[in-house]
């Protein structure tokens, strides 16, 4: 079993529609985690990340972590064609020095 | 600022050669991590170097092995390759690790294609 699960999609929206993309993981270390974007042929970027558990927003994005749950989220309100890219969650143990633990991706496709 | 360089772009090689992959860091930045990401999943660490010296790795044999140089870029080589080497190789870029978590910036990866 992989430390850390995503649904891999492939995941198609209509543009203006709320976008959901989760993350599961099994190690109860992880402290830090992330949400990057990655557009076809380019390297991921970051979007957001949150310290242990509650939610971060910045703008249309909003990422929510539940520790309890090992559960993570993130959140696109108001989607627009130029979201549509591969999302990938990341985490951290505290301290590791910034070993991430990726999960596989979600193809995202917002439809214009 | 040119950002996370990384080269060549694609390289297509045989089974059992050898592979060097080359990462320029972000300006500024002195840490460099590398990654493997297969098609369709998230990429997995390889190792990050600090200091000319590997201070973490990840799950990856010794045919994988790595150097700093002192103006922080970064090589990556892969000896006797395999068929599932082929992959993308992403260069990441951050601040020396403090315990806090920084931003770690990604270069636009090394297309590998091993026949």
């Amino acid at each position: 079993q992989k430390e850390v699960e995503q649904d891999p999609g492939p995941l198609s929206v209509p543009e203006g529609a709320i976008v959901s993309l989760n993350c599961t993981y099994s190690n109860s270390a992880f402290q830090y985690f992330m949400w990057y974007r990655q557009y076809s042929r380019k390297g991921p970027e970051l979007l957001m990340y949150t310290y242990s558990s509650g939610n971060k927003e910045d703008g249309r994005f909003t990422a929510q972590v539940d520790k309890s749950s090992k559960y993570i989220s993130l959140f696109i309100r108001d989607s627009q064609p130029s979201d549509s890219a591969t999302y990938l969650c990341a985490m951290t143990v505290s301290g590791s020095a910034r070993q991430l633990t990726f999960g596989s991706g979600t193809q995202l496709t917002v439809l214009p | 600022d040119a950002g996370v360089t990384q080269s060549p772009t694609h390289l297509i090689k045989t089974r059992g050669q050898q592979v060097t992959l080359r990462c320029s860091p972000k300006s500024g930045h002195d840490t460099v991590s590398w990654y493997q990401q297969a098609l369709g999943q998230g990429p997995q660490f390889i190792f990050q170097y600090y200091e000319e010296e590997e201070r973490q790795r990840g799950n990856f044999p010794d045919r994988f092995s790595g150097h700093q140089f002192p103006n922080y870029s970064s090589e990556l080589n892969v000896n006797a390759l395999l068929l599932g080497d082929s992959a993308l190789y992403l260069c990441a870029s951050s601040l020396a690790p403090t315990g806090v978590v920084n931003e770690q910036f990604f270069g636009p990866g090394t297309r590998l294609t091993v026949l």
